[in-house]
This record gives structure tokens, C-alpha cells and sequence, in this order.
């Protein structure tokens, strides 16, 4: 069965500091990995995803993710936290053999961004 | 291009009662899906639509059902509503299969 684990309920970082939201999966075949964003009482917003190809994947915002096979890990960064990015971060992944369209999602973490 | 849109955006019912809630795509994409998204839960695939077929199906009772029309604009359904039924449900669209773009999502409330 496909799974998604954010291991931290909530990250803080102070403005212009760099920030990592960890995410680690479990999934049947080659993983699609993707990160979405939620602002309050928003719909969800693509960030970024991996596919196939390079592991150091570049996505809106200035953020990036880094595809780990062996650690089975999708962690998201970015350089310089602002503190618009305070909102709820959520890891995503889809197989073949679940459904490409069946995401399955982590429970979120949220990022506190401190001036 | 038009995001994913969803009506209505709030809705307020009683116990037993029936909802209907609708979604349209971006232009161009086939591919609808629902998600429910509770503080319990977190977020939960229901089903996805391709080509007015239902192609994937998540682990809800029947309660819950959907459509898609031949424009591509879906619909869902939930009879009989319960109070856990109470969510944010959102939609998301996609042109076949990669990556998905979600709407704002429909509030349900019920009393």
C-alpha cells in the first residue's frame, strides 16, 4: 500500500534562514512525488514534482525538493525562508499501480516563518 | 486560462439531508478528481473521473458518489449526510494523468 510521512507536525524558521520540510514515502514501483501548499481556508497550490529524470527538482517560490531513492525521502527546501511562506506544507505521491490520479497524502506540516 | 472553480463554496446542511457539489476543470482537462479534507483525517482521495468513466475510487461508503459530464464538469453526491460527513471537499483537475491542480474547495457543513 502507498504511504506518505511527514514526520513533523510543525516547523519553525527565522526570515532568511533555509528551510527543510521532510517528507519520506512508501509506494509499489517508481513513485511520483509531488508538494503542494494550503494558505487559509485555500484550495491546495502545486508547488513542485518529480516524475523522472533529474533528483534536484526546482518548483515555484524558490523551492526545491530533492528525490532520495535509497532513502525513500522527497524533503522540500528553499535558500532564504520569508515569512509569506508561513502555511501548510503537504507531501504527495501517486504510483501506476495505485492509480496515477490517486494521490495519497501526508498529514501536513506546518511552516512558521518568524520575522 | 480559468483555475479549477467549485460551487458552492459554502454550504450549510442537516443530518440526513443530501448535498450536491460541482466542479469544473481547467479548459482542457479530462481528468477530474475529489478529495475530502478533515482536521481528523487530513486529506482523503475519493474518486476520479476520466472521460465521464469513474477510474479510480478511494475507501468511502456508497454514500458517495460522483459524475462527470461529456464538458468534463463533474459533480459529486453525498446522501444521507452524517455529521463526520462535515469537510472541506475539493476538486482537482488534471489533462490525463500528472499533476493535478486543486480548486478552493467547497465547505460542508452538517448539524
Amino acid at each position: 500500500a502507498q504511504s506518505v510521512a511527514q514526520p513533523e507536525d510543525q516547523v519553525n524558521v527565522a526570515e532568511g534562514n533555509p528551510l527543510t520540510v521532510k517528507c519520506t514515502y512508501s509506494v509499489s514501483g517508481n513513485p511520483y512525488l509531488f508538494w503542494y501548499v494550503q494558505y487559509p481556508n485555500r484550495g491546495l497550490q502545486f508547488l513542485l514534482k518529480y516524475i523522472t529524470g533529474d533528483n534536484l527538482v526546482k518548483g515555484s517560490y524558490g523551492f526545491e525538493a530533492e528525490f532520495n531513492k535509497s532513502q525513500t525521502s522527497f524533503h522540500l527546501k528553499k535558500p532564504s525562508a520569508l515569512v509569506s511562506d508561513s502555511a501548510l506544507y503537504f507531501c504527495a505521491v501517486s504510483a501506476f499501480s495505485g492509480g496515477y490520479n490517486k494521490l495519497i497524502f501526508g498529514a501536513g506540516t506546518r511552516l512558521a516563518v518568524h520575522p | 486560462k480559468a483555475g479549477v472553480t467549485q460551487t458552492p463554496r459554502y454550504l450549510i446542511k442537516t443530518r440526513g439531508q443530501q448535498v450536491t457539489l460541482s466542479c469544473s476543470p481547467i479548459s482542457g482537462h479530462r481528468s477530474v478528481s475529489w478529495y475530502q479534507q478533515t482536521p481528523g483525517q487530513g486529506l482523503q482521495f475519493l474518486f476520479e473521473y476520466f472521460s465521464e468513466t469513474q477510474r479510480n475510487k478511494g475507501n468511502f461508503p456508497g454514500r458517495f458518489s460522483g459524475r462527470q459530464f461529456s464538458n468534463s464538469r463533474s459533480e459529486m453526491n453525498v446522501s444521507t449526510l452524517e455529521l463526520g460527513d462535515s469537510a472541506l471537499y475539493l476538486c482537482a483537475s488534471s489533462p490525463s494523468w500528472d499533476t493535478q491542480y486543486f480548486g478552493p474547495g467547497t465547505r460542508l457543513t452538517v448539524l
